[in-house]
């Protein structure tokens, strides 16, 4: 069965500190996974679409990478207005998208 | 800029009664959009994946007859939540994805609220 998990469920970072959040997944058919933000209150933002191992691409302080088995969102000295939850979803070869179920980040000042 | 966008952002409505959100791709025509609601603290539930020209189509335990969609144009879909109830009360989003299924967008979402 198709499945994808986010971990941790919740990341505290005091401002600057650096760290990285995982989405692991197993699905038949890997067609893209795709990394959104979502605020409270609001739809997810989209981020990136990476499609195979060894990619990655960066956004500010984002960088997402790809394996054959996970994907990491890593973020550099976050600031407080990086604080949201981060969702992971993987196309699959029906073109079904499956959601992990987020990472709340929280970043202090 | 808005890629997607929704209307209205919040709605309260009394038991019984029908709501309507409207879902619009602002920057490219769309033949299928999606609709998923989310309840707090949970991650997105794919509802219904509506189809310009064509019937929706709903996924497991998703009432058809309740939560009517309409893809009236490549860049309009709406729901349409019919008698609602306290339990329908949720956070609703329209997604579009781009024709070469590299991004999908989402709008700002409508929260809808039943009394």
């Amino acid at each position: 069965e198709d499945q994808v998990t986010q971990s941790p469920e919740a990341l505290r970072l005091q401002e600057g500190e650096s760290s990285s959040l995982n989405c692991s997944y197993t699905v038949s058919g890997l067609r893209g996974l795709f990394w959104y933000r979502q605020d409270p209150g609001k739809g997810p933002e989209f981020l990136f679409t990476l499609y195979s191992a060894g990619e990655e691409k960066e956004k500010e302080r984002l960088k997402a990478t790809l394996t054959k088995k996970e994907s990491f969102l890593h973020i550099t000295a976050p600031k407080p207005e990086d604080s949201a939850t981060y969702l992971c979803a993987v196309l699959d070869s029906n073109y079904q998208l499956i959601w992990g179920a987020g990472t709340k980040l929280i970043i202090k000042p | 800029g808005a890629v997607v966008s929704q209307h209205p952002s919040r709605v309260i409505c009394k038991s019984g009664t029908s709501v309507k959100i409207e879902c619009r791709s602002l920057d490219f025509q769309a033949t299928t959009m999606f609709w998923y609601r989310q309840f707090p603290k949970q991650s997105l539930m794919l509802m219904a994946t509506s189809n310009e020209g064509s019937k929706a189509t709903y996924e497991q335990g998703v009432e058809k007859d309740k939560f009517l969609i309409n893809h009236a144009s490549l860049t309009l879909s709406t729901l349409t939540v019919t008698s609602a109830h306290p339990e329908d009360s949720s956070f609703y989003i329209c997604s579009v994805r781009t024709p070469d299924y590299n991004e999908q967008f989402f709008g700002p979402g409508t929260r809808l609220t039943v009394l």
